[in-house]
């Protein structure tokens, strides 16, 4: 395991239509990130699992968007009725408490 | 909340020149977590330095190390002998040592481009 795999790397969807996106974090890290990424912007924290415990979720930007990490190990990211807004990059992390956060390659959602 | 500057959208430096890249940050709190990370067009964000607040020693990691100056909240990046594979945006990060109401998740500044020019 060489870094947090994130899957697919693009996606193109139809307004309406619901998308999930799927992280495997660092195999020892107990933590897992979402932040989504504009253009021209830094990264925007949406998440967080601590193990299999999402510890924040006020972040999320509407009650569209939900994520699971059933089993401590991977999660996903769902967007249901997906709107032109939400077309941004989807960046997964992961890290150990107090350590430093890496990131995985992304999945950009393009929603037409 | 906390926030993070960067206040250079861009910046361009010659091949083997040094360039520093400059973020402030707003915070109440005395211990947290900076970082600076390097993200190159279409790949993904990659660690480059990282600094705890209650250090006083700047971290230096290679060619890159940090002015870290906590009473003015100031946290900038120098890159030593820059190289083409330098090229990318550039983000400066914050994160807190408590949990709760978001505070484990990085604040970014919205990042410095920067162009080696060769």
């Amino acid at each position: 395991d060489t870094g947090v795999s994130q899957n697919p790397r693009h996606k193109i969807t139809k307004r309406g239509q619901n998308v999930t996106f799927r992280c495997d974090p660092i195999s020892e890290h107990n933590r897992l990130y979402w932040y989504r990424q504009t253009l021209g912007q830094g990264p925007e924290f949406l998440t967080y699992f601590q193990n299999e415990a999402q510890l924040e979720k006020s972040r999320l930007l509407s009650d569209r968007f939900s994520a699971e990490r059933p089993k401590g190990s991977f999660s996903t990211l769902e967007i249901q009725r997906t709107e032109q807004g939400d077309s941004a990059m989807y960046l997964c992390a992961s890290s150990l408490v107090g350590g430093s956060t890496f990131f995985g390659q992304g999945t950009r959602l393009t929603v037409v | 909340a906390q926030t993070v500057t960067q206040s250079q959208p861009e910046m361009s430096v010659q091949e083997a020149e040094t360039v520093t890249l400059s973020c402030t940050y707003d915070t109440s709190e005395s211990d947290y977590y900076l970082f600076w990370y390097k993200q190159p067009p279409s790949r993904q964000m990659i660690l480059v330095i990282r600094q705890e607040a209650y250090k006083q020693q700047n971290a230096t990691e290679n060619r890159f190390s940090v002015n870290f100056q906590k009473a003015a909240k100031s946290f900038s990046l120098k890159i030593s002998d820059s190289q083409l594979g330098d090229a990318a945006m550039y983000f400066c990060a914050y994160r807190s040592t408590y949990s709760g109401g978001g505070a484990d998740g990085l604040t970014f500044g919205k990042g410095t481009h920067l162009i080696i020019q060769p």
